[in-house]
């Protein structure tokens, strides 16, 4: 079992819907949970963190964290052509090391 | 405030080669990570710096290395270079150690030949 879960996709959600992107993890003393947006040919870009169970809003950016399930997920509103980009789950657990998903494609079709 | 910098954007080396790579962090920034990308394995965990101490270590072999300078600046190593470590490297700053943001350079482009 894979440390932090994503599925690859590519997720194609239509321009202006909601995209749901997932993460499971797999060790139960995670304490950290990132978001990250990746576009072809450039670095990672931090879009979001949270901490605590529940959700965190910003802007169009919603991210939802279970603990008890070992879910964390990502809501993007209104989607845009713009958001397309490889999306990565992050994980910080007890060793202290920030472990990657392989990433989620996100397509946004106009 | 500007972001991390890395020093250069590409290197191309042969087999056997070794090679170092450079990292300023965000100004106040005083933990540096380093990952390594890769199609095949995505965004891999190398090391970790804080106060010119490493303080994590992933799981790669003793060719590659890291330091930390006072001024947070961060150096990374790679000896003997393989086919296999053709990747991205990407270093990423935050503002002390442990379970925070971390923000990420450009990343420096190497192929072995």
């Amino acid at each position: 079992q894979k440390e932090v879960e994503q599925n690859s996709g590519p997720l194609s959600v239509p321009e202006g819907a909601i995209a749901s992107l997932n993460c499971t993890y797999s060790d139960r003393g995670s304490q950290s949970f990132f978001w990250y947006r990746q576009y072809s040919g450039k670095s990672p870009e931090l879009i979001m963190s949270i901490y605590s169970n529940g959700d965190k809003e910003d802007g169009r950016f919603t991210a939802q964290l279970n603990k008890a399930s070992q879910y964390v997920s990502l809501l993007i509103r209104d989607s845009q052509p713009s958001d397309s980009a490889t999306y990565l789950c992050a994980v910080k657990g007890n060793t202290g090391k920030l472990i990657f998903g392989q990433g989620t494609t996100l397509q946004v079709k106009p | 405030k500007a972001g991390v910098t890395q020093t250069p954007r590409y290197l191309i080396k042969t087999r056997g080669q070794q090679v170092t790579l450079s990292c300023s962090p965000i100004s106040g920034h005083r933990s540096v990570s380093w990952y390594q990308q890769t199609p095949g394995q995505g965004l891999q965990f190398l090391f970790e710096y804080f106060s010119e101490t490493q303080r994590n270590k992933g799981n790669f072999p003793g060719r590659f290395s890291g330091r930390q300078f006072s001024n947070s600046r961060s150096e990374m190593n790679v000896s003997t270079l393989e086919l296999g470590d053709s990747a991205l490297y990407l270093c990423a700053s935050s503002l002390e150690a442990g379970p925070i943001e971390q923000f990420f350079g450009p990343g420096t482009r190497l192929t072995v030949l």
